[in-house]
C-alpha cells in the first residue's frame, strides 16, 4: 500500500532553515511526482511547489521561490524540502503529497509541523 | 494565480440531509478541479479529481459536478464521518491553488 511517511516535528528560531524528509513506499518513487503543500493554523492549504518524477526537475510557487528547494534521493525513495529564512509566518504544518497526471494528490504523508519562534 | 472561493464558509447540517458546497475560480479552470476532505489533525483525503470522477474507496454518496468556473461537490446523504473541512484545488494552472474551506458541522 501506497505510504508517505515524514520526519518529525521542528522548532527554529527565525532566519534558520528547515528541511523535512518524506518517505515514500508502495509504489515505484521515480515514476510519480512528489508535492509539497504547507497549513498555516486555521488558513488554507497553500501549495509549495513539486519535483517531477521523470526527470527529478522542481517547479516551485513564486511565493517561496529563492526559499524553498524541493529535492529527492531515489535511492532512498525521499524526498526533501528545504525552506531557508524562516519568518514567524512559516510556522506551519508541511506536507508531502504523491502527484498524480494533472496535479492533484491522492496520498498525503502525515504532516510534519514546523515551529518558528523566538 | 487562480483564485478559488469557496461557499459557504460554514454549514450546519443534520445527518442524513443533502449537502451542497460551491467553489468558484476566477477564470476558467477546466474540469481540472480535485476536492479533498480534513478532520482535525489529519491530512487532507481526496475525494473527487477530473471535477467528478471519484477516488479510489470513497463512497457513492460523494458526487461532484462543474466545468470553467463553476464546480459542486454534492453530499447525498450526510453520515457522522462526513463532519470535516472541504477544500477545493485547481491544477489548470500554476500555482496550484485551493479554496479557502467549508466547514461541515453538526447542525
Amino acid at each position: 500500500q501506497v505510504q508517505l511517511v515524514q520526519s518529525g516535528a521542528e522548532v527554529k528560531k527565525p532566519g534558520a532553515s528547515v528541511k523535512v524528509s518524506c518517505k515514500a513506499s508502495g509504489y515505484i518513487f521515480t515514476s510519480i511526482a512528489m508535492h509539497w503543500v504547507r497549513q498555516a493554523p486555521g488558513q488554507r492549504l497553500e501549495w509549495m511547489g513539486w519535483i517531477n518524477g521523470g526527470n527529478g526537475n522542481p517547479k516551485y510557487s513564486q511565493k517561496f521561490q529563492g526559499r524553498v528547494t524541493i529535492t529527492r534521493d531515489t535511492s532512498a525513495s525521499t524526498g526533501y524540502m528545504e525552506l531557508r529564512g524562516l519568518k514567524s509566518e512559516d510556522t506551519a504544518v508541511y506536507y508531502c503529497a504523491r502527484g498524480r497526471p494533472g496535479g492533484h494528490s491522492d496520498y498525503w504523508g502525515q504532516g510534519t509541523l514546523v515551529t518558528v519562534s523566538s | 494565480e487562480r483564485v478559488m472561493t469557496q461557499s459557504p464558509v460554514t454549514l450546519s447540517v443534520s445527518p442524513g440531509e443533502r449537502v451542497t458546497l460551491s467553489c468558484r475560480a476566477s477564470q476558467s479552470v477546466s474540469s481540472n478541479v480535485a476536492w479533498y476532505q480534513q478532520k482535525p489533525g489529519q491530512a487532507p483525503r481526496l475525494l473527487i479529481s477530473g471535477a467528478s470522477t471519484r477516488a479510489t474507496g470513497i463512497p457513492a454518496r460523494f458526487s461532484g459536478s462543474g466545468s470553467g468556473t463553476e464546480f459542486t461537490l454534492t453530499i447525498s446523504s450526510l453520515q457522522s464521518e462526513d463532519f470535516a473541512v472541504y477544500y477545493c484545488q485547481q491544477y489548470n494552472d500554476w500555482p496550484l491553488t485551493f479554496g479557502g474551506g467549508t466547514k461541515v458541522e453538526i447542525k
